[in-house]
């Protein structure tokens, strides 16, 4: 059975740092999302990572895929108090299994 | 275009109720799915479905059902809610082989009391 692993589950970072979030999954797949939740809000698709050695940047995050690995990383850059957020990632193997999600609270 | 509409946004039943949560998607896409999330925790999928007729279980099925009778509708069926179902569930739906995310709908907040 697939299995998604995230670390860490809480971060607090201050704001400036740098910080990466790791996502390990059990089984083969070339498909990895990564996606945002506010509180109390719905699931806002971040990435897709569709092969070995993808790599994706939007403003302050980069997401890449190692897939001999299982292994997905998403970096922060100079972390701003807008990112605070939960953030999940996900693996498709015919259907989509999420990670317990990171919770990252950017402190000033 | 509306996405992904989930119906009702909140919910209190009682124990034993049953009711339907309804799920349509106006973006033609195949593959459907039914997630819950716990207070603080991540996404647990409850069924899926790749097209209209066919329905397939995910990591939490029991105490629910499902039917896809058309592309569109994704409803979920709890049939004796019990307080374990309190949770929030989210619909969503991909084309297929996609380079894009899964939409996902705004929630129902459920409580069972």
């Amino acid at each position: 059975e697939l299995k998604v692993e995230q670390n860490p589950l809480f971060l607090s970072m201050q704001e400036g740092k740098n910080y990466t979030i790791y996502c390990n999954y059990s089984t083969t797949s070339d498909r990895l999302y990564w996606y945002r939740q506010d509180p109390g809000k719905s699931l806002e698709s971040l990435f897709v990572l569709l092969s070995n050695g993808a790599v994706k940047q939007e403003g302050r995050l980069m997401a890449s895929l190692d897939t001999k690995a299982r292994l997905s990383t998403l970096h922060i850059t100079a972390a701003v108090h807008d990112l605070s957020a939960t953030y999940f990632c996900a693996v498709d193997n015919n259907d989509m299994r999420f990670g317990a999600g990171t919770r990252l609270t950017v402190k000033p | 275009n509306a996405g992904v509409t989930q119906t009702p946004k909140f919910r209190i039943l009682k124990i034993g109720q049953s009711m339907t949560l309804q799920c349509t998607q106006d973006m033609n896409h195949n593959y459907m799915y039914w997630y819950r999330q716990d207070p603080g925790m991540g996404l647990k999928l409850i069924y899926y479905s790749v097209g209209a007729g066919i329905t397939d279980k995910g990591e939490v099925p029991n105490g629910y059902n499902v039917s896809r009778s058309t592309t569109e509708d994704f409803p979920l069926r709890l049939e004796l809610a019990a307080p374990s179902q309190t949770s929030v569930y989210f619909c969503a739906s991909i084309r297929g082989a996609s380079n894009y995310g899964y939409t996902f709908g705004s929630g129902t907040r459920l409580t069972v009391v």
